[in-house]
């Protein structure tokens, strides 16, 4: 699987809006990007996937670049709920190959 | 509720012991994953079951043995454990990614969290 590339760990306030981003520059054209997160004592849960155009659903927003080479998840309202690391994974889908997780990006939320 | 549950959730074990975990899903998917999460590392995929079968083992210890006896349940076996595989093991499940768009989203258990003495 080609590699992503995330910031250790980001703040921010709490109801204000949240971009993280990931870089993907080896990305191939069949590669999918999936977000998902991990509360404090939890499994990771999904929390959002695309291939080429930007997606929204009820948890988040992922804006991919033109290039493919990065994306951007965005918590509109950030929460102290939204405390978590999370990840950022390609795959190139097809199959039950699993994911492979990186160290993710833990966001602190400041009340 | 993921529709992944896990027992033990905590599971304390002498290096001697022989333990297992125990995975059970309630979601219809066909393939079940095995994951390891030691502390400060990221979570390393140990294997991979597709439709009761093998698919994936990611150069486990043998004192790591799995069980898939259907599509619903899944058993991790252990035996004569180390210290270092102390960690959060976590189940998830997926439905097969198809072309059709379905990437195989995965649905994580909370985990047991494995001390060995």
């Amino acid at each position: 699987d080609a590699k992503t590339t995330q910031p250790n760990s980001m703040e921010s306030n709490e109801e204000e809006p949240v971009h993280l981003p990931c870089n993907h520059s080896t990305i191939s054209g069949t590669d999918y990007i999936h977000w998902y997160r991990q509360l404090p004592s939890q499994g990771p849960e999904y929390v959002i996937h695309g291939l080429t155009s930007n997606v929204n659903n009820r948890m988040a927003s992922l804006a991919i670049a033109e290039d493919r080479k990065s994306s951007t998840l965005i918590l509109h309202r950030a929460t102290l709920r939204d405390a978590a690391v999370y990840y950022c994974i390609l795959s190139s889908g097809g199959g039950a190959d699993g994911l492979t997780f990186g160290k993710g990006t833990h966001l602190i939320i400041q009340p | 509720e993921t529709g992944v549950t896990q027992t033990p959730r905590h599971l304390v074990m002498g290096m001697t012991n022989k333990k297992s975990l125990k995975c059970e899903q309630h979601l219809g998917h066909n393939a079940m994953y095995w994951y390891k999460q030691s502390a400060k590392k990221p979570l390393e995929l140990m294997f991979v079951y597709n439709f009761k079968e093998q698919t994936e083992n990611n150069s486990v210890p043998s004192r790591f043995s799995p069980e898939c006896p259907n599509s619903s349940h899944l058993f991790l076996h252990l035996h004569t454990l180390q210290p270092e595989d102390s960690a959060l093991y976590l189940c998830a499940s997926s439905q097969e990614a198809t072309a059709a768009g379905n990437t195989g989203e995965l649905f994580f258990g909370e985990g047991s969290r494995l001390t060995v003495l």
